[in-house]
């Protein structure tokens, strides 16, 4: 069975850090991106950072560049989410996010075709 | 950045009725368009892709249709379990793929 599952979340105090973990499996893992995306209570969907296949390239949201890491060991199956100067803002459902792509005519085509259960992260004094 | 706007932010239907999602895009977007269902509690999944491509699995109820700036999705006989949140997701603007701000669907 295809899955991501994270790991990882819980309450931290304001300026704290956490590291959150998904672990793949039932696919190859070191041949897809995979991206976080989180939720606030309530609200929508909101990207938040990404990884290539091998892990030399990232991105970052421009209101967690510099606070949150993400990195992947390939081996292990796993990609992580080191987050650090923790804001109560940053709370919310953190889901792993496995993105395929489809070349349709001259264009790469990028989806969210798999999406683990989601970690919560609680950030409050 | 593009942005992608939803309406509208929710709606109530009967059982049998056609439902139809809009999404709009900031600038044209071609077909970079995705659709996701989430039930309260639960991940969201992929249901169209690259604006009318049904995802495997999704059932044939549902419907894909846009492109540039405007963007649909159809629910041809709405039933029970489509009651859920509908987010749409641009893809053309990288490597931020944003999503719009979701259309909450019930049941009458």
């Amino acid at each position: 069975e295809v899955q991501l599952v994270e790991s990882g979340g819980g309450l931290v105090q304001p300026g704290g850090s956490l590291r959150l973990s998904c672990e793949a499996s039932g696919f190859t893992f070191s041949g897809y991106w995979i991206h976080w995306v989180r939720q606030a209570p309530g609200k929508g969907l909101e990207w938040i950072s990404r990884i290539n296949d091998d892990g030399t390239s990232t991105s970052y949201l421009d209101s967690v560049r510099g606070r949150f890491t993400i990195s992947r060991d390939n081996a292990k199956n796993t990609v992580f989410l080191q987050m650090t100067s923790l804001r109560g803002d940053d709370t919310g459902v953190y889901y792993c996010v496995r993105v395929s792509g489809s070349f349709i005519q001259t264009n790469y085509y990028y989806y969210m075709d798999v999406w683990g259960k989601g970690t919560t992260v609680t950030v409050s004094s | 950045d593009v942005q992608v706007t939803q309406s509208p932010s929710s709606l109530s239907a009967s059982v049998g009725d056609r439902v139809t999602l809009t999404c709009r895009a900031s600038q044209s977007i071609g077909s970079f368009l995705n659709w996701y269902q989430q039930h309260p509690g639960k991940a969201p999944k992929l249901l169209i892709y690259v604006a009318t491509n049904l995802h495997s699995g999704v059932p044939s109820r549902f419907s894909g249709s846009g492109s540039g700036t405007l963007f649909t999705l159809t629910i041809s006989s709405l039933q029970p379990e489509d009651s859920a949140t509908y987010f749409c997701q641009q893809t053309y603007s990288t490597p931020a793929l944003t999503f719009g701000g979701g259309t909450r669907v019930e049941i009458k």
